[in-house]
């Protein structure tokens, strides 16, 4: 299977930071790979998808890079309700799909 | 707009077996370009995929290797839903259950765009 490692685990940051958010898999995935937003209760929301094409609906301060093996997710300016729990996920592997562990982004 | 409705329920006995099922509105279990999948979470094992059931001139299901003797993935094309059984559940398998459409399933494009509400399992006597 496909390891994806997310850092940092954890991040604290305020309103209007500009934050980010790395993922990395343990083997080369071309530009296969998604981002997830979770709030607490909720089901995952898709953000971004091909590692840069961002979700209809999805506010334009969402942004996604990065190929092979690295890749990143910019919130250029944090508002409120972007405080949750973002995940990354591989597509590569076609269907044996794996998700990062998730980065839990705090108040600070 | 694609909306997936869970049901099932929330506590099943150990060795037992966890049935859910989740009703499709806005798409159709038949669509050529979906696949309906269902994915778990849980604190000690963080979101996992555990198969997926599509049609492509036939129908087609693909299992994670760690569920595989245990899972079963079902259309229902009369009622236009999927369901879930997983059997001989053990604690472990308590989690968030999830019905999830993927778009672009036999691509390496695909992505989990629209999500169920989520199912709280419980595997307990």
């Amino acid at each position: 299977d496909i390891q994806m490692t997310q850092s940092p685990s954890s991040l604290s940051a305020s309103v209007g930071d500009r934050v980010t958010i790395t993922c990395r898999a343990s083997q080369t995935i071309s530009t296969y790979l998604n981002w997830y937003q979770q709030r607490p209760g909720k089901a995952p929301k898709l953000l971004v998808f091909a590692a840069s094409s961002l979700q209809s609906g999805v506010p334009s301060r969402f942004s996604g890079s990065g190929s092979g093996t690295d890749f990143t997710l910019t919130i250029s300016s944090l508002q409120p309700e972007d405080f949750a729990t973002y995940y990354c996920q591989q597509s590569y592997s076609t269907p044996l799909y794996t998700f990062g562990q998730g980065t839990k982004l705090e108040i600070k | 707009q694609v909306q997936l409705q869970q049901s099932g329920p929330g506590l099943v006995k150990p060795s037992q077996t966890l049935s859910l099922t989740c009703a499709i509105s806005g798409d159709s279990v038949s669509s050529n370009s979906a696949a309906w999948n269902w994915i778990r979470q849980s604190p000690s094992r963080g979101l996992e995929w555990l198969g997926r059931t599509y049609y492509g001139s036939k129908w087609y299901n693909d299992y994670a290797v760690y569920v595989k003797s245990r899972i079963t993935i079902n259309p229902d094309t009369s009622k236009n839903q999927v369901s879930l059984q997983l059997n001989s559940v053990t604690p472990e398998d308590t989690a968030v259950y999830y019905c999830v459409r993927a778009a672009h399933p036999d691509t390496a494009l695909a992505h989990f765009d629209y999500w169920g509400q989520g199912t709280l399992v419980t595997v307990s006597s």
